[in-house]
């Protein structure tokens, strides 16, 4: 069936450093969306790309869309606590069907 | 708030009993999904329903089941309760299933299932 894999599963940084997460699809996406969840609390939405090879900037958070539109990545800029939470990448396929990867566990040191 | 309320928030049950949770959407979506997600997991897609009709099925047991009603709320039934089964299960809805850029999906705050 269709899948998308993130990586990495977990990430401990220092507050201040950079993060990024990575999405992979096995299929072509028609477009890839990113969610945040916090500790207790429940997915939102950050972010929808749809074009082959976009990238959106919202304030310290990069979001790009691979040419191929098979893989997506997540990149913030120096670090905060408040950034702490999973990010989940979601893609949708030709039937329509959005598939969420695993997730990736973001905790920042103070 | 993403204007999706999900009743009852924490549930405690014992195996074998059945359990309903219930979903009401944003005002206007007609898509509802339901998701499990263990500890430390992702989410997993159960069902989805649009209209009233059921549009899609991800990995739901054969002990579970959903509906859309007339006015758009939806309940997930789950039987036969397992230790597993333990989990928050949270609905999300969505403007439509059909225009790709309206795809977005708003969660509700989930219903935390425990089974003992």
């Amino acid at each position: 069936g269709q899948q998308v894999m993130q990586i990495p599963q977990y990430q401990h940084v220092q507050e201040g450093e950079d993060f990024t997460t990575y999405c992979n699809s096995s299929t072509t996406l028609s477009n890839i969306q990113w969610y945040k969840q916090r500790p207790g609390g429940h997915p939102v939405f950050l972010i929808q790309l749809v074009k082959s090879g976009e990238v959106k900037k919202q304030k310290r958070l990069t979001f790009q869309f691979g040419e191929a539109k098979k893989n997506s990545s997540l990149h913030i800029t120096a670090t905060q606590t408040t950034d702490v939470g999973t990010y989940f990448c979601a893609g949708r396929h030709a039937g329509n069907m959005l598939t969420f990867g695993g997730g990736t566990r973001l905790m920042v040191k103070p | 708030d993403s204007g999706v309320t999900q009743t009852p928030k924490h549930l405690i049950t014992a195996t074998g009993q059945r359990v309903t949770l219930r979903c009401s959407p944003r005002s206007g979506d007609l898509s509802v999904y339901w998701y499990q997600q263990s500890l430390d997991q992702g989410l997993q897609f159960l069902i989805q329903y649009y209209n009233g009709e059921e549009r899609a099925k991800g990995n739901i047991l054969e002990r579970f089941s959903a509906q859309q009603f007339p006015d758009l709320h939806s309940e997930l039934n789950l039987s036969s309760l397992e230790l597993g089964d333990s989990a928050l299960y949270f609905c999300a809805s969505s403007p439509t299933s059909r225009d790709r850029r309206s795809g977005t999906q708003y969660f509700g705050p989930g219903t935390r299932l425990t089974v003992l």
